[in-house]
């Protein structure tokens, strides 16, 4: 069975754009969670998905958005850029919403911001 | 909210010696995950350990909920089991996973 695969891999952007990143969970799990990794400030929990619905929202601006498709494939989207954002952004994905079931991870999109 | 803390945050080890590495939670936990970052960034899970002993190989983990504990040991440490440890855990089923800000561990051949 595929892991959760992320894409793109590696970015680079310029302060004040935007960016979307996407997610695809392992088949058949219908819960997807975002988190940013910063050296600072570690692993810091975005937002949840689950069956096309936010169920969770981490403390982030409302810069940060994101959303889950029918297909259980989610994105996120960043806008209006800061330096700050420059980050691994991680996706995992979990058979149900709750959070009891075990999470698998993607490899990652690595963020970086000019 | 919770807290997690682990411990050591890093260590160094020589290829063959043992390790423990130790994750305290400030309130109980109902699930509790360890993974291993490796150089690339992916969060490769290790355990997933609401309470007992479980063992993988050259791994074990151990979580004792009552205590608000779990200890990951690493055995006969290999230059691969170098990377960061993170353990992780939700307040409860509807709440998100927290993590703790890791060990870093380096292992010398």
């Amino acid at each position: 069975k595929a892991g959760v695969t992320q894409t793109p891999r590696y970015l680079i952007k310029t302060r004040g754009q935007q960016v979307t990143l996407s997610c695809s969970p392992i088949s058949g799990h219908r819960s997807v969670s975002w988190y940013q990794q910063t050296p600072g400030q570690g692993l810091q929990f975005l937002f949840e998905y689950f069956s096309e619905t936010q169920r969770n929202k981490g403390n982030f601006p409302g810069r940060f958005s994101g959303r889950q498709f029918s297909n259980s494939r989610s994105e996120m989207n960043v806008s209006t850029l800061e330096l700050g954002d420059s980050a691994l952004y991680l996706c995992a994905s979990s058979l149900a919403a709750s959070s009891y079931n075990e999470q698998f991870f993607g490899p990652g999109t690595r963020l970086t911001v000019l | 909210g919770i807290q997690v803390e682990q411990s050591p945050p890093d260590l160094i080890l020589q290829e063959g010696a043992n390790s423990t590495l130790r994750c305290n939670f400030s309130d109980s936990v109902n699930n509790l995950q360890w993974f291993h970052q490796n150089p690339w960034g992916q969060l490769i899970n290790l355990f997933y350990i609401p309470s007992g002993t479980k063992q993988n190989g050259r791994l074990s983990a151990t979580t004792v909920a009552t205590e608000r504990y779990s200890l990951l040991y690493i055995s006969s440490s290999q230059t691969t089991d170098s990377g960061v440890y993170f353990c992780a855990g939700p307040l409860s089923g509807n709440t998100p996973l927290v993590f703790g800000k890791g060990t870093r561990l380096s292992v010398i051949a």
